[in-house]
């Protein structure tokens, strides 16, 4: 099994431009999240979907959107990126709520 | 809201016991979770906590106290490969996402 799997890995935007981090989890799972993790600021919650056809905020969603495209699919899109948006964002998914797993992350930087 | 506090930083040596701790401030929640992310690498989950008490994981432990809005995790045996971060984590009550504790950096050493 794959697991949570995202894409890009790696990601150089100038201030301005937009792009979509995707995400897709092959475990049935019923919620995905959406995290930014900055040093020393921990993990943050973008985003989230708790079943397919929802979306609900997190605690730092200004400046992005997100679409649950299926039960597998869950993507993030930054519509103009900005350099305050430089980190790396980690999708994650579970399927009642105990433990997560999480893909490998996207790390972004935004020039 | 939640706020979850932990230490920044411990160091230990290997073969050594060490407690990380996560005090809590929060209006009620499912259960305690624990992290564990090498540098570089994925949050990984280690243990959870439904109810008050000690979970034992191998070499792995962790403490829930409600009434003290406290828990630990306890590591035995203390390997180089456990040099990591380690996070605890809380489910609020009535939603169904995960909210992160600042973290703590665990360094060991030989």
């Amino acid at each position: 099994n794959a697991g949570v799997t995202q894409t890009p890995k790696f990601q150089v935007l100038k201030t301005g431009q937009s792009m979509t981090l995707q995400c897709a989890q092959d475990m049935n799972h019923n919620s995905m999240y959406w995290y930014r993790q900055d040093p020393g600021m921990g993990l943050r919650l973008i985003y989230y979907s708790a079943s397919e056809g929802t979306t609900d905020k997190g605690e730092v969603p200004n400046g992005y959107n997100v679409s649950r495209l299926n039960k597998r699919e869950f993507s993030l899109r930054l519509e103009s990126a900005a350099p305050s948006q430089t980190s790396v964002y980690f999708c994650a998914s579970t399927l009642t709520g105990g433990g997560y797993t999480f893909g490998s992350g996207t790390r972004l930087t935004v020039v | 809201g939640q706020s979850l506090e932990q230490p920044s930083e411990v160091t230990a040596v290997e073969g050594a016991i060490v407690q990380i701790n996560c005090t809590y401030q929060t209006s009620g929640f499912y259960g305690l979770s624990w992290y564990q992310q090498h540098d570089g690498g994925a949050p990984t989950f280690l243990s959870y906590n439904g109810l008050d008490g000690l979970e034992e994981t191998g070499r792995f432990s962790s403490f829930l106290s409600r009434s003290d809005s406290y828990g630990y995790l306890l590591l035995q045996e203390l390997q180089m490969k456990d040099s990591a971060s380690y996070f605890c984590a809380v489910r609020p009550t009535g939603f169904q996402k995960l909210v992160f504790g600042t973290g703590t950096r665990l360094l060991v050493s030989p």
